[in-house]
Formats: C-alpha cells, sequence, structure tokens
C-alpha cells in the first residue's frame, strides 16, 4: 500500500518570503500522481499543484513550483514570495496511475500548517 | 462552470440516528469519491462511484454506504450513527479516468452527540 509522509506538522515564513513544505511517499509503482492540496479555515480543499511522474520536469504554477525527485521519492512544495492568503494546511496526496478501475483513491499525507507572518 | 456542491453543510444527529449526505460533481464530471476527515485518523478514502457503480471501496464499516444516480449526483449514508462518526465529509468529483484530477466540495461537517 500507497504511503505519504509530511514530517512538518506545522511552518511559518514572513510574507513575501519563500517556504518549502516537505512530503516524502512510497510506493512500488512507476506510474502515479502527486498533488498538493491547499485547506483554508473555509475547509474547502483546494488543488495548489499536480506532477505525473513520468515527467521530469517540474511542475509550476504562479508562485508555486514543486521539486520532484522520483528516486528518493521526495515531492516537496516551496511558494515564493509568500502572501497572507496562503496561510492554509497543504496536504501532499498520492494517486496510482494504473488505469485499471479500483485505484482511483487519493491517499494523503498528515499534513502541514503554514502561517504567513506579516 | 459550477464546482462541486453538497448539502448540508452542517448537520447535528445523535447516536444511533441515520443520516445521508449529498453531493453533486462538476458538471460533465462522471466520478465521484467520498473522504472522510477526522483531526485523529486525518483523511481516510470512503468510496468512489463512476456510471452508478462502485468500483472502489476504502476500510469503513458497512454503516458507510452510498449510491450514485444517472445525473453522477452522489449520497452517502450512515447508519446507526456513532460518537466517532462526527467528522468532516468531502466529496471529489472528476472527469472519469483513474488519471484525472479530482475537485473537492466544501464539505459536510456532521457533529454526532
Amino acid at each position: 500500500a500507497q504511503t505519504v509522509t509530511q514530517s512538518q506538522p506545522e511552518m511559518s515564513v514572513q510574507e513575501a518570503e519563500t517556504v518549502t513544505l516537505s512530503c516524502t511517499y512510497d510506493t512500488s509503482e512507476s506510474d502515479y500522481y502527486l498533488f498538493w492540496y491547499k485547506q483554508p479555515p473555509s475547509r474547502q480543499m483546494i488543488l495548489v499543484i499536480r506532477q505525473e511522474a513520468y515527467k521530469q520536469q517540474n511542475a509550476t504554477e504562479n508562485r508555486f513550483s514543486v521539486n520532484f525527485q522520483k528516486a528518493a521519492k521526495s515531492f516537496s512544495l516551496k511558494i515564493s514570495d509568500s502572501q497572507l492568503g496562503d496561510a492554509a494546511m497543504y496536504f501532499c496526496a498520492y494517486r496510482s496511475g494504473i488505469s485499471n478501475f479500483g485505484n482511483e483513491k487519493l491517499t494523503f499525507g498528515t499534513g502541514t500548517r503554514l502561517t504567513i507572518i506579516p | 462552470k459550477a464546482g462541486v456542491t453538497q448539502t448540508p453543510r452542517y448537520l447535528i444527529k445523535t447516536r444511533g440516528q441515520q443520516v445521508t449526505l449529498s453531493c453533486s460533481p462538476i458538471s460533465g464530471h462522471r466520478s465521484v469519491s467520498w473522504y472522510q476527515q477526522t483531526p485523529g485518523q486525518g483523511l481516510q478514502f470512503l468510496f468512489e462511484y463512476f456510471s452508478e457503480t462502485q468500483r472502489n471501496k476504502g476500510n469503513f464499516p458497512g454503516r458507510f454506504s452510498g449510491r450514485q444516480f444517472s445525473n453522477s449526483r452522489s449520497e452517502m449514508n450512515v447508519s446507526t450513527l456513532e460518537l466517532g462518526d462526527s467528522a468532516l465529509y468531502l466529496c471529489a468529483s472528476s472527469l472519469q479516468k483513474s488519471t484525472d484530477t479530482q475537485y473537492f466540495g466544501p464539505g459536510t461537517r456532521l457533529t454526532v452527540l
């Protein structure tokens, strides 16, 4: 079974600075997808970024980028120019890429609570 | 395009009662998944439906059930509620394939007294 580990329960960063959230995962599959979701106090889970394991290039979405190290099974999220609206719980998630129905579930890490200091 | 909607947003029930939660996916999405979020267990997968068929199920007791209608709307039901069922229940929809990204609704907060 796949597992996702987020070893930083809490992180804080000064507004406008850069912060990196860590995530490691364990899988025997070669085809899979990794995600970062953000859950603000409203509790709505919002997709931040997605990475396909077969792509060597790291995904980027505006101020958000990932450092995907497939061999090390590491998937960290970098937030540049942190803004107050970035304050939230961040979850790393894994999803199998095997096309057989039955593998569609997301496996989540325990989350990292990010605080932005004005 | 409207996002995933969930009703009701908040529910208070007592032990032994049953409850039904509803989820309407993004228009065109045919897959609906349900997750339970608690402080102690985190986010756990409940089940996933596609074309009115359950095609994946998490490790939850039989008191938790669900269904999907022909318009892709989904309901989940919890019977004989226990205190430990208090949680945020999240619904997510995706187009159809296992590789499609899941988009989440705002959740239903269930409190069992």
